[in-house]
């Protein structure tokens, strides 16, 4: 799975967008982009994946660059409960009986100011 | 959908016992994966099972620890004779496979303090 790297700290105004960025640059074509976001003592939890299109759902958006070695996540009206530990993770399709787990590393600590 | 259950949530014992945690997946979830994060790190996989087959281990679990899955259902993680390093949040995630993306569901975790 390719290695991304995300800036350790951010902090967010409450109400404004949140952009995330990641960068995989050494994403291949079968590998995926998702984003996991881990709220204070709790386990991680799943926001949103993507291919190569840009994709929106109740949570958030994740934009991904036409060469695919960046993306987004956006948060479009961030709350002080979004909070979290942000996790971008790079990992291709899994195959009947493969673990493929997903590998995580330290990710974007996110803190919305109010 | 009563999500993924772990218990207990916290666990403070003293060096050189043993303990023992349980994860309860999603029902029809038939992947469960246990993973082990300590402070300022993300969670690191530890072990996977395929309904009751434990398929994989990572370098990281050590002789000292031992995870089952009887019947395919829930899960435990016992660790022996414990040491300080031992302290981390255990987490359980679960999924359903068969290929393709897979959306993994954490539970809350159970935070294990060694004193």
């Amino acid at each position: 799975d390719a290695k991304t790297t995300q800036p350790p700290s951010m902090d967010c105004a409450e109400g404004r967008a949140a952009n995330l960025p990641c960068n995989h640059s050494t994403i291949s074509g079968n590998e995926y982009v998702y984003w996991y976001r881990q709220i204070h003592s709790q386990g991680p939890q799943y926001i949103i994946h993507g291919l190569k299109n840009n994709e929106t759902n109740e949570m958030a958006s994740l934009i991904i660059t036409e060469d695919r070695k960046s993306s987004t996540l956006i948060l479009p009206h961030a709350t002080l409960r979004d909070t979290a530990v942000y996790y971008c993770i790079v990992r291709g399709l899994i195959s009947s009986g493969s673990a493929r787990q997903l590998t995580f590393g330290s990710g974007t600590q996110l803190t919305v100011l109010p | 959908d009563t999500g993924v259950s772990q218990n207990p949530r916290h666990k403070i014992t003293k060096r050189g016992q043993n303990v023992t945690f349980r994860c309860d997946p999603i029902s029809e979830h038939n992947r469960l994966y246990w993973y082990r994060q300590t402070l300022g790190q993300g969670p690191e996989f530890l072990t996977y099972f395929q309904n009751e087959a434990q398929l994989e281990k990572s370098r990281l679990l050590s002789d000292r620890f031992s995870a089952e899955r009887p019947k395919g259902s829930f899960s435990t993680l016992e660790i022996q004779r414990t040491e300080q390093g031992d302290s981390a949040m255990y987490l359980c995630a679960s999924s359903l496979g068969g290929g393709g993306v897979t959306r993994y569901t954490f539970g809350s975790g159970t935070r294990l303090t060694v004193v």
